[in-house]
């Protein structure tokens, strides 16, 4: 069964902590996108990475990080510089040849 | 910079048509894509329209795009309650192998039965 996989579904943060979340795909996509999303906002880009050890920063990229070491595999970890992190965070993938997002389930992360 | 911009709500009876309106300013747009968010999920493509299309039909899905005006629509026939969900617009173009994705902010249907 092919998709994207997105993991914890919740998370929480501690003041002062840095949190990893997951995102695994099985589709054989070169690319893959992270969004934050905020009520009332659109989709807004942090990271994106069109090859395996590659990555580029979106329009939010500040307080976060990432890394493609694998090609199935764009953790995005959000440090303790973000000041903000409540939000609900959507990994998705592309392949080039149907120029599509799909879209993994999201992770909600809140601040404790 | 790119803009995709939708109302933020709207409200229908069970077995209306339902139109959801997006406006857009990226003139160099290759894709324009409807997808639909359900409460605490990721997005779920609906459907797409190339550039060079002015019309799409997909079952009770019907995709309207105006080229000169840069206003896409999209219209659920026969719209029932699990209907209900939050519909995003979205366009992509972009030089180089990146196709970057601007998205609207989401208009939230309401279904009511």
């Amino acid at each position: 069964d092919g998709g994207i996989t997105q993991s914890p579904k919740y998370l929480f943060r501690k003041e002062g902590q840095n949190v990893t979340l997951s995102c695994e795909q099985n589709l054989n996509h070169d690319a893959m996108y992270w969004y934050r999303q905020d009520p009332g906002q659109g989709l807004r880009l942090i990271y994106y990475s069109q090859i395996v050890n590659d990555f580029q920063k979106g329009d939010i990229a500040e307080g976060y990080s990432v890394s493609r070491e694998k090609k199935e595999s764009f953790p995005l970890t959000v440090t303790s510089a973000q000041k903000n992190p409540t939000a609900f965070y959507l990994c998705a993938s592309l392949t080039q040849g149907e120029n599509i997002q799909y879209f993994g389930a999201g992770t909600r992360l809140s601040v404790l | 910079g790119e803009d995709v911009e939708q109302s933020l709500f709207l409200s229908v009876r069970e077995g209306d048509s339902s139109v959801i309106n997006c406006t857009y300013t990226d003139s160099s747009s290759t894709y324009l894509y409807w997808y639909k968010q359900e409460p605490g999920a990721g997005l779920q493509l609906l459907t797409y329209i190339f550039s060079n299309m002015d019309m799409k039909q997909d079952q009770r899905l019907t995709v309207l795009l105006n080229k000169k005006d840069k206003h896409l629509s999209l219209r659920i026939a026969d719209t029932q309650t699990g209907d209900s969900a939050i519909y995003f617009c979205a366009e992509s173009g972009g030089s180089g192998g990146y196709q970057k994705v601007t998205f609207g902010t989401g208009t939230k249907l309401q279904v009511i039965p």
